[in-house]
C-alpha cells in the first residue's frame, strides 16, 4: 500500500509556464513532510520541511504548501535550470523517511 | 551545507567480491540511513540506525549488512557482490529537525 503518492510522474513545461506538483500521503501521525530536488546521478538536495496543515514555505521560484492529506510544490515562472526530479517524503514517529516515486520536471526554453 | 560524505563515488567490481561502502557525517546526527536507487526509480530504504550500536533493516532486502560503532560512521558491507546489486547507494543522516541530508552517492557496478 502506497503511503506517499506523487503526481504527475513527469511534467514538461515551457520556460515561464507555472505549474504545481502534488504529493498525497496516507500515513497517520505525520511528523513532517519534506521536499527534495534530485539531479541525475546525485543525492537528493533538501528543499523544504512542512510540519502542520496550512504551513507554507518559499524559496526563489518554489513554494510548498501542506494540507491534512497532501502537499503541493508550486513552481512559478520556471527556468531550464529547474529541471530535475522532485521528491516528496514523510516521516512518522519512530520511522525512517518514506519517499514517493518523484516527479521528473523538464523545462524547455 | 550538509557535511555527509560517501566513498567511493564509483566502483566496478567482480562477482563474489566483498565490498564496503563508506559513509561519514560531521554533523553529530544520531540517525543515519542507507537507500538504494536504480536509475530513474524511487529510493528504497535498506538499513537505518538511530544511534551507536543500533541498526535495523529497511523494506528492501539487499543482502547487505551495516554497523554503527561510532556516531559519525555508518558503513555498508556486501559480503558477496552479485550483478543484481548494481545500483546507486545513498547515505543520509538526520538531526533533531528530522530533515535528511544526503551524500552524493556511490554508483556500484558488479560485473
Amino acid at each position: 500500500e502506497d503511503q506517499v503518492t506523487q503526481s504527475p510522474e513527469a511534467l514538461r513545461l515551457q520556460e515561464g509556464e507555472s505549474s504545481s506538483l502534488n504529493c498525497s500521503y496516507t500515513v497517520s501521525g505525520l511528523r513532517g513532510l519534506f521536499w527534495y530536488r534530485q539531479d541525475p546521478g546525485k543525492g537528493p538536495e533538501f528543499l523544504f520541511t512542512l510540519y502542520s496543515a496550512g504551513e507554507e514555505k518559499e524559496k526563489e521560484r518554489l513554494k510548498a504548501t501542506l494540507t491534512k492529506k497532501e502537499s503541493f510544490l508550486h513552481i512559478t515562472a520556471p527556468k531550464p535550470e529547474d529541471s530535475a526530479t522532485y521528491l516528496c517524503a514523510v516521516v512518522q514517529a519512530g520511522t525512517a523517511l518514506i519517499f514517493g516515486k518523484g516527479t521528473t520536471l523538464s523545462v524547455s526554453s | 551545507e550538509a557535511d555527509i560524505y560517501q566513498t567511493p563515488r564509483y566502483l566496478v567490481i567482480g562477482t563474489g567480491k566483498k565490498i564496503t561502502l563508506e559513509c561519514s557525517q560531521t554533523m553529530g546526527h544520531d540517525k543515519m540511513y542507507w537507500y538504494q536507487q536504480d536509475p530513474g526509480m524511487e529510493l528504497h530504504l535498506i538499513h537505518y540506525s538511530y544511534g551507536v550500536n543500533s541498526t535495523e533493516k529497511g523494506d528492501l532486502s539487499s543482502e547487505s549488512t551495516v554497523s554503527r560503532i561510532r556516531t559519525e560512521h555508518f558503513p555498508l558491507t556486501l559480503e558477496s557482490a552479485r550483478p543484481s546489486h548494481t545500483s546507486q547507494y545513498l547515505c543520509a543522516s538526520t538531526g533533531l529537525g528530522a530533515e535528511a541530508f544526503f551524500g552524493q552517492g556511490t554508483r556500484l557496478t558488479v560485473v
